[in-house]
């Protein structure tokens, strides 16, 4: 049962546009979001987040939008650059009390910036 | 600011061996998380510590595996009588507190041969 989805496997784009990476999700007690970056052979880290009381957060060239009524949340990048190159994971955490800690991750989009 | 340590990095065993993972947590964190990552797969939740308790394990296999995190030292997490199928990423995190953002060690690698 994947509670989140990334349904792109991949994407690629043109270094100085925007890569926009989706994630749904079916849980409707999740009410945290977060957004990991990839490199090969090396641990998650941790990019932005957003709290389900708000529909935006920005942080630089990266900005999450979540729309809970479609429980969809997606991760703009603008502008891409070849160092954003990786594969990036969308999850999710649930309220406290109504779970625990964890966090449920999604299999991940691979993300291609061509220079 | 050493972020979160993990050794061995790389753990060959043959099955039927034990091998232990060990996490090191971030300066000031005392919360601890152990993911697994299998090939083509998101990180799936194992097990969440604090120091000298288990909080919640509810992804942690039933038998062969276990965790701990001491008053002192680093989080083990140990798996008895490997077998090919524990060939997988384990990833620890370690956060300051609940609900913090978790942050993650480079994994350890372990193939069981």
């Amino acid at each position: 049962d994947q509670q989140v989805k990334q349904n792109s496997p991949s994407l690629s784009v043109q270094e100085g546009r925007i890569s926009i990476l989706n994630c749904d999700y079916t849980n409707s007690m999740f009410d945290y979001f977060l957004w990991y970056k990839k490199y090969p052979a090396e641990g998650p880290t941790f990019l932005i987040s957003i709290s389900s009381i708000k529909d935006k957060n920005e942080d630089g060239r990266f900005t999450v939008f979540l729309n809970k009524s479609a429980k969809h949340l997606s991760l703009h990048i603008v502008p891409s650059q070849p160092g954003d190159s990786a594969v990036y994971f969308c999850a999710a955490n649930r309220k406290p009390g109504g779970g625990s800690e964890k966090l449920v991750f999604g299999k991940g989009t691979k993300l291609t910036v061509n220079p | 600011n050493a972020g979160v340590m993990q050794n061995p990095r790389h753990l060959v065993r043959r099955r039927g061996q034990e091998a232990r993972l060990r996490c090191s947590p971030m300066k000031g964190h005392s919360h601890v998380y152990w993911y697994r990552q299998l090939p083509e797969e998101g990180l799936k939740f194992m097990v969440y510590l604090q120091k000298e308790n288990i909080i919640d394990e509810s992804g942690m296999p039933k038998e062969r595996f276990s965790a701990e995190f001491p008053k002192e030292g680093p989080s083990i997490l140990r798996i008895q009588q490997v077998v090919r199928g524990d060939s997988a990423a384990y990833f620890c995190a370690s956060s300051r507190g609940q609900q913090e953002t978790q942050y993650f060690g480079p994994g350890t690698r372990l193939l069981v041969l």
